[in-house]
Protein backbone atom coordinates (compact mmCIF):
# COMPACT_ATOMS: atom_id res chain seq x y z
CA UNK A 1 0.00 0.00 0.00
CA UNK A 2 1.48 3.65 -1.06
CA UNK A 3 1.94 5.63 2.54
CA UNK A 4 3.19 9.41 2.03
CA UNK A 5 3.83 10.94 5.36
CA UNK A 6 4.37 14.32 5.96
CA UNK A 7 5.95 15.86 9.33
CA UNK A 8 7.84 18.90 10.31
CA UNK A 9 4.91 21.54 10.24
CA UNK A 10 4.10 23.98 13.03
CA UNK A 11 3.67 27.51 14.07
CA UNK A 12 6.97 29.95 13.10
CA UNK A 13 6.96 33.63 13.09
CA UNK A 14 7.49 35.51 9.69
CA UNK A 15 10.85 35.52 8.50
CA UNK A 16 11.62 32.25 10.18
CA UNK A 17 12.48 29.03 8.88
CA UNK A 18 10.82 25.66 8.82
CA UNK A 19 11.61 22.66 7.10
CA UNK A 20 9.00 19.40 6.07
CA UNK A 21 9.50 16.19 5.52
CA UNK A 22 7.38 13.59 3.93
CA UNK A 23 7.75 9.65 4.06
CA UNK A 24 6.79 7.03 1.47
CA UNK A 25 6.74 3.64 1.59
CA UNK A 26 4.87 1.09 -0.43
CA UNK A 27 6.41 1.87 -3.82
CA UNK A 28 10.24 1.86 -5.50
CA UNK A 29 10.15 5.39 -4.12
CA UNK A 30 12.90 6.67 -6.97
CA UNK A 31 10.98 4.93 -9.90
CA UNK A 32 8.77 8.78 -9.47
CA UNK A 33 8.77 12.22 -9.38
CA UNK A 34 7.25 13.95 -6.77
CA UNK A 35 5.72 17.39 -5.48
CA UNK A 36 4.30 19.36 -2.84
CA UNK A 37 1.31 21.36 -2.85
CA UNK A 38 -0.24 23.32 -0.27
CA UNK A 39 -3.67 24.13 0.19
CA UNK A 40 -4.35 27.75 2.74
CA UNK A 41 -7.37 27.66 5.16
CA UNK A 42 -10.69 27.76 3.15
CA UNK A 43 -8.95 28.33 -0.03
CA UNK A 44 -8.03 26.31 -3.02
CA UNK A 45 -4.76 24.08 -4.05
CA UNK A 46 -1.93 25.64 -5.54
CA UNK A 47 1.10 23.57 -6.33
CA UNK A 48 4.59 24.37 -4.86
CA UNK A 49 7.24 22.61 -6.33
CA UNK A 50 8.17 19.27 -7.83
CA UNK A 51 11.23 17.03 -8.55
CA UNK A 52 12.26 13.69 -10.87
CA UNK A 53 13.35 10.90 -9.81
CA UNK A 54 16.51 11.97 -9.97
CA UNK A 55 16.61 15.32 -8.63
CA UNK A 56 17.90 16.60 -12.25
CA UNK A 57 14.84 18.40 -12.69
CA UNK A 58 13.27 20.85 -10.54
CA UNK A 59 10.21 22.91 -10.63
CA UNK A 60 9.17 25.95 -7.95
CA UNK A 61 5.90 28.00 -8.60
CA UNK A 62 6.83 31.86 -8.54
CA UNK A 63 5.81 32.61 -4.98
CA UNK A 64 8.23 30.62 -3.44
CA UNK A 65 11.23 30.88 -5.73
CA UNK A 66 13.90 31.87 -4.04
CA UNK A 67 12.64 31.21 -0.51
CA UNK A 68 11.73 27.61 -0.95
CA UNK A 69 14.04 24.27 -1.69
CA UNK A 70 12.74 21.03 -2.75
CA UNK A 71 15.23 17.93 -1.93
CA UNK A 72 14.69 14.23 -1.73
CA UNK A 73 16.96 11.71 -0.40
CA UNK A 74 16.27 7.99 -2.51
CA UNK A 75 18.17 5.90 -0.08
CA UNK A 76 15.67 6.68 2.72
CA UNK A 77 12.96 7.07 0.85
CA UNK A 78 12.13 10.58 1.90
CA UNK A 79 10.97 14.11 0.16
CA UNK A 80 11.73 17.31 1.40
CA UNK A 81 11.08 21.04 1.36
CA UNK A 82 13.19 23.90 3.45
CA UNK A 83 11.42 26.75 3.71
CA UNK A 84 12.89 30.25 4.36
CA UNK A 85 11.72 34.13 4.81
CA UNK A 86 8.21 32.38 5.41
CA UNK A 87 5.00 35.01 5.62
CA UNK A 88 1.44 35.05 6.78
CA UNK A 89 0.72 34.23 3.45
CA UNK A 90 2.59 30.43 3.13
CA UNK A 91 -0.06 29.24 5.99
CA UNK A 92 -1.51 26.48 4.72
CA UNK A 93 -1.72 22.49 4.49
CA UNK A 94 1.21 21.29 3.15
CA UNK A 95 0.72 18.02 0.96
CA UNK A 96 3.37 15.68 -0.78
CA UNK A 97 2.34 14.03 -3.75
CA UNK A 98 3.78 11.00 -5.95
CA UNK A 99 3.32 11.83 -9.25
CA UNK A 100 1.66 9.32 -11.81
CA UNK A 101 0.48 9.66 -15.30
CA UNK A 102 0.44 12.99 -15.70
CA UNK A 103 -1.46 13.47 -12.62
CA UNK A 104 -1.09 13.30 -8.68
CA UNK A 105 -1.90 10.19 -7.58
CA UNK A 106 -1.32 9.65 -4.05
CA UNK A 107 -1.24 12.00 -1.52
CA UNK A 108 0.07 12.49 1.92
CA UNK A 109 -2.46 13.67 5.03
CA UNK A 110 -0.84 16.64 4.78
CA UNK A 111 1.13 19.10 7.63
CA UNK A 112 0.16 22.54 8.83
CA UNK A 113 2.06 25.86 9.21
CA UNK A 114 1.01 28.79 10.38
CA UNK A 115 3.10 32.00 10.23
CA UNK A 116 2.00 34.06 12.37
CA UNK A 117 3.79 36.66 14.90
CA UNK B 1 0.55 30.64 -16.80
CA UNK B 2 -2.31 28.59 -18.04
CA UNK B 3 -5.47 29.94 -15.30
CA UNK B 4 -7.80 27.44 -15.04
CA UNK B 5 -11.68 28.11 -14.23
CA UNK B 6 -14.05 26.19 -12.92
CA UNK B 7 -18.11 26.70 -13.08
CA UNK B 8 -20.26 26.54 -11.08
CA UNK B 9 -18.63 27.65 -7.97
CA UNK B 10 -20.89 25.78 -6.27
CA UNK B 11 -23.78 23.44 -6.78
CA UNK B 12 -26.67 21.31 -4.81
CA UNK B 13 -28.06 18.78 -6.53
CA UNK B 14 -30.52 15.56 -5.61
CA UNK B 15 -29.24 11.80 -5.16
CA UNK B 16 -29.91 10.07 -8.71
CA UNK B 17 -29.19 14.08 -10.43
CA UNK B 18 -26.92 14.23 -12.84
CA UNK B 19 -24.10 16.81 -12.53
CA UNK B 20 -21.98 18.38 -15.21
CA UNK B 21 -18.48 20.64 -13.94
CA UNK B 22 -16.78 22.24 -16.33
CA UNK B 23 -13.15 23.58 -16.22
CA UNK B 24 -11.63 26.31 -18.95
CA UNK B 25 -8.23 26.38 -19.86
CA UNK B 26 -6.80 30.46 -20.21
CA UNK B 27 -4.75 28.10 -22.74
CA UNK B 28 -4.68 24.70 -24.98
CA UNK B 29 -3.74 22.21 -22.57
CA UNK B 30 -3.95 19.43 -24.51
CA UNK B 31 -5.69 16.46 -22.84
CA UNK B 32 -3.18 17.17 -19.66
CA UNK B 33 -6.34 17.84 -17.32
CA UNK B 34 -7.22 15.71 -14.35
CA UNK B 35 -9.89 15.94 -11.50
CA UNK B 36 -9.36 15.72 -7.79
CA UNK B 37 -12.58 14.83 -5.29
CA UNK B 38 -11.61 16.57 -1.41
CA UNK B 39 -13.50 15.97 1.32
CA UNK B 40 -13.48 18.24 4.78
CA UNK B 41 -10.61 17.46 6.37
CA UNK B 42 -8.80 15.31 3.70
CA UNK B 43 -6.28 15.23 1.27
CA UNK B 44 -7.61 15.21 -2.46
CA UNK B 45 -7.93 11.97 -4.33
CA UNK B 46 -7.39 11.50 -8.01
CA UNK B 47 -10.89 10.66 -9.89
CA UNK B 48 -9.55 11.53 -13.41
CA UNK B 49 -6.61 11.87 -15.40
CA UNK B 50 -5.42 12.45 -19.07
CA UNK B 51 -9.11 14.39 -19.45
CA UNK B 52 -10.83 11.27 -19.97
CA UNK B 53 -8.92 7.90 -18.14
CA UNK B 54 -10.62 7.07 -14.94
CA UNK B 55 -8.12 6.42 -12.21
CA UNK B 56 -8.34 2.77 -11.02
CA UNK B 57 -11.07 2.13 -7.64
CA UNK B 58 -13.23 5.57 -8.76
CA UNK B 59 -16.89 4.58 -9.40
CA UNK B 60 -18.05 4.55 -12.87
CA UNK B 61 -20.70 7.07 -12.61
CA UNK B 62 -17.87 9.40 -13.00
CA UNK B 63 -16.42 10.75 -16.16
CA UNK B 64 -14.51 13.05 -17.89
CA UNK B 65 -14.28 14.60 -21.45
CA UNK B 66 -12.80 17.51 -23.57
CA UNK B 67 -9.53 19.00 -24.70
CA UNK B 68 -7.57 21.47 -25.52
CA UNK B 69 -9.57 24.54 -23.09
CA UNK B 70 -12.71 22.96 -22.47
CA UNK B 71 -13.30 20.09 -19.50
CA UNK B 72 -15.79 18.40 -18.31
CA UNK B 73 -16.84 16.20 -15.54
CA UNK B 74 -19.71 14.49 -15.04
CA UNK B 75 -21.30 12.42 -12.15
CA UNK B 76 -24.25 10.67 -14.00
CA UNK B 77 -25.92 9.64 -10.98
CA UNK B 78 -25.55 11.35 -7.56
CA UNK B 79 -24.94 9.58 -4.59
CA UNK B 80 -24.71 10.93 -0.90
CA UNK B 81 -20.89 10.37 -1.08
CA UNK B 82 -20.22 12.25 -3.89
CA UNK B 83 -20.51 15.49 -1.70
CA UNK B 84 -17.09 17.02 -1.33
CA UNK B 85 -15.28 19.77 -3.31
CA UNK B 86 -13.88 18.98 -7.05
CA UNK B 87 -10.89 20.39 -8.62
CA UNK B 88 -9.57 20.70 -11.85
CA UNK B 89 -5.57 20.51 -12.66
CA UNK B 90 -3.50 21.27 -15.80
CA UNK B 91 -0.03 19.11 -15.76
CA UNK B 92 0.48 20.33 -19.48
CA UNK B 93 3.02 23.01 -18.37
CA UNK B 94 4.44 24.36 -15.49
CA UNK B 95 3.00 25.79 -12.96
CA UNK B 96 1.00 22.91 -12.90
CA UNK B 97 -2.54 25.06 -11.66
CA UNK B 98 -5.61 23.78 -10.36
CA UNK B 99 -9.02 25.23 -10.59
CA UNK B 100 -10.85 26.92 -7.90
CA UNK B 101 -13.00 24.17 -7.06
CA UNK B 102 -16.30 23.31 -7.07
CA UNK B 103 -18.22 22.31 -3.79
CA UNK B 104 -21.41 19.84 -4.62
CA UNK B 105 -24.06 19.65 -1.88
CA UNK B 106 -26.90 17.29 -1.49
CA UNK B 107 -30.48 18.52 -1.33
Amino acid sequence: EVQLVESGGGLVQPGGSLRLSCAASGFTFDDYAMHWVRQAPGKGLEWVSGISWNSGSIGYADSVKGRFTIARDNAKSSLFLQMKSLRAEDTAIYYCARHGSWSFNYWGQGTLVTVSS
Amino acid sequence: DIQMTQSPSSLSASVGDRVTITCRASQSSNTYLNWYQQKPGRAPKLLIYAASTLESGVPSRFSGSGSTTDFTLTISSLQPEDSATYFCQQTYSIPWTFGQGTKVEIK
